[in-house]
């Protein structure tokens, strides 16, 4: 079946570094795609969001880039602080459809 | 209010028993989805509903699992004659419309099943 995954399911990183966390759909119909962040014990919070018809899209200190030639995701996370450490998810969504996640990434962050 | 909220926010319950959990999306919110997460998982999609259309049912595992959602708001997830690997944090979210636009997450129902 159709699925999001990623590609690392661990990430340290020392503070102030820059992160990338990425991830691959193989569903080439979906048209929009979400980053999570889940710190233990809550539901997941939305970082960033991005349509097909785009393929870069910034945040405040993140950034998602969007490689549908190859149906490739990735968040990158500028100057990683403590407080970044969670599990990132990915998540990939058609029009009128559930959102489907992949199995997330652990970032540490160490200082 | 002012985002998702789901109740109880743990439960546990002996096998076989059922259980209701409750998931009150934000205002205004067409979409409304549940997920299951086991620890240290992913998150298992289970049913989605989008305003009046038919619910997406497609992710449920078996037919011990039902939702409704009433009204357009309120919705309740019942898992009936619960079984061990019942036991996980289940998640509900809602979003504006559910065409792409982001869902928003509860803080979800812990249920352990001894």
């Amino acid at each position: 079946g159709e699925s999001v995954g990623l590609h690392l399911p661990t990430l340290s990183v020392q503070e102030g570094d820059n992160s990338i966390i990425n991830c691959a759909y193989s569903n080439s119909a979906s048209d929009y795609f979400i980053w999570y962040k889940q710190e233990s014990g809550k539901g997941p919070q939305f970082i960033i969001d991005i349509r097909s018809n785009m393929d870069k899209r910034q945040g405040q200190r993140v950034t998602v880039l969007l490689n549908k030639t190859v149906k490739h995701l990735s968040l990158q996370i500028a100057a990683t602080q403590p407080g970044d450490s969670a599990v990132y998810f990915c998540a990939e969504n058609q029009a009128g459809t559930a959102l489907i996640f992949g199995k997330g990434t652990t970032l540490s962050v160490s200082s | 209010g002012a985002g998702v909220s789901q109740s109880p926010s743990n439960k546990v319950t002996e096998k076989g028993k059922d259980v209701e959990l409750r998931c009150d999306p934000i205002s205004g919110h067409t979409a409304l989805y549940w997920y299951r997460q086991s620890l240290g998982q992913g998150l298992e999609f289970l049913i989605y509903f989008q305003g009046n259309s038919a619910p997406d049912k497609s992710g449920l595992p078996s037919d011990r699992f039902s939702a409704e959602r009433t009204g357009g708001s309120v919705s309740t997830l019942t898992i009936q004659r619960t079984q061990q690997e019942d036991s996980a944090v289940y998640l509900c979210a809602s979003s504006l419309d559910g065409l792409g636009m982001s869902a928003f997450f509860g803080q979800g129902t812990r249920l352990t099943v001894v």
